[in-house]
């Protein structure tokens, strides 16, 4: 079946560090993968997307690149902002619904 | 810019209540969805329609009910609220292969 794996949070980082936040995927076909971000209080919103592989999204200062061969999709970002501090889902598509990953939490600290 | 709108936002309701949970949007969307998500931040699909007369139910078994009369609106119905539906619950609506556009969410809380 599809299914995506995030690295566990919480994830603290001060401010101006370098942020990873790792994610690979099962999935039969050709996915199209994507990064959400969850502010507090507020739904999700579409941080980032690649359609095929070797796409790389960007968005903000964030980048994720599509590794087929690895089957990975993970969210780097070279210096992070206190006003990144939320909860970032990866996820894919097959075709006809979504698949999440269960999130991580990502507080940045002045 | 995505519009999807969900209300109320925040709603405390005693147990044994009905309610709906209103979900619109304006972009013309086929393809709508009903998650419930827990504290822990994972999202569970509850309900999900392709279109006009069309529901389904997702992967979490729940005790809500949802419609599809117009393209636009999805509503989702709990006949009688109880504590165990207290969750945020979050709709969103897709193109086919798309991207799914997310409304703010509705935090319920069944005392």
């Amino acid at each position: 079946g599809n299914s995506v794996t995030q690295m566990e949070g919480p994830v603290t980082l001060s401010e101006e560090a370098f942020l990873t936040i790792n994610c690979t995927y099962t999935a039969t076909g050709y996915p199209s993968l994507f990064w959400y971000v969850q502010y507090p209080g507020e739904g999700l919103q579409l941080l980032l997307k690649a359609t095929k592989a070797d796409d790389k999204g960007s968005n903000k200062g964030f980048e994720a690149t599509y590794r087929k061969e690895t089957t990975s999709f993970h969210l780097e970002k070279g210096s992070v902002q206190v006003s990144d501090s939320a909860v970032y889902f990866c996820a894919l598509t097959p075709g006809q619904n979504f698949v999440f990953g269960p999130g991580t939490r990502l507080s940045v600290l002045p | 810019e995505a519009d999807i709108y969900q209300t109320p936002r925040y709603l405390v309701i005693g147990t044994g209540k009905k309610i709906t949970l209103e979900c619109s949007q304006t972009m013309g969307h086929d393809k709508m969805y009903w998650y419930q998500q827990d504290p822990g931040m994972e999202l569970h699909l509850i309900h999900y329609s392709y279109g006009v007369n069309s529901t389904e139910k997702g992967d979490l078994s729940s005790e809500s009910t949802v419609s599809r009369i117009r393209t636009e609106h999805f509503p989702l119905t709990l006949e009688s609220a109880r504590p165990s539906h207290t969750s945020q619950y979050l709709c969103a609506s897709s193109v086919p292969w798309g991207e799914q556009y997310f409304g703010p969410g509705t935090r319920l809380t069944v005392t």
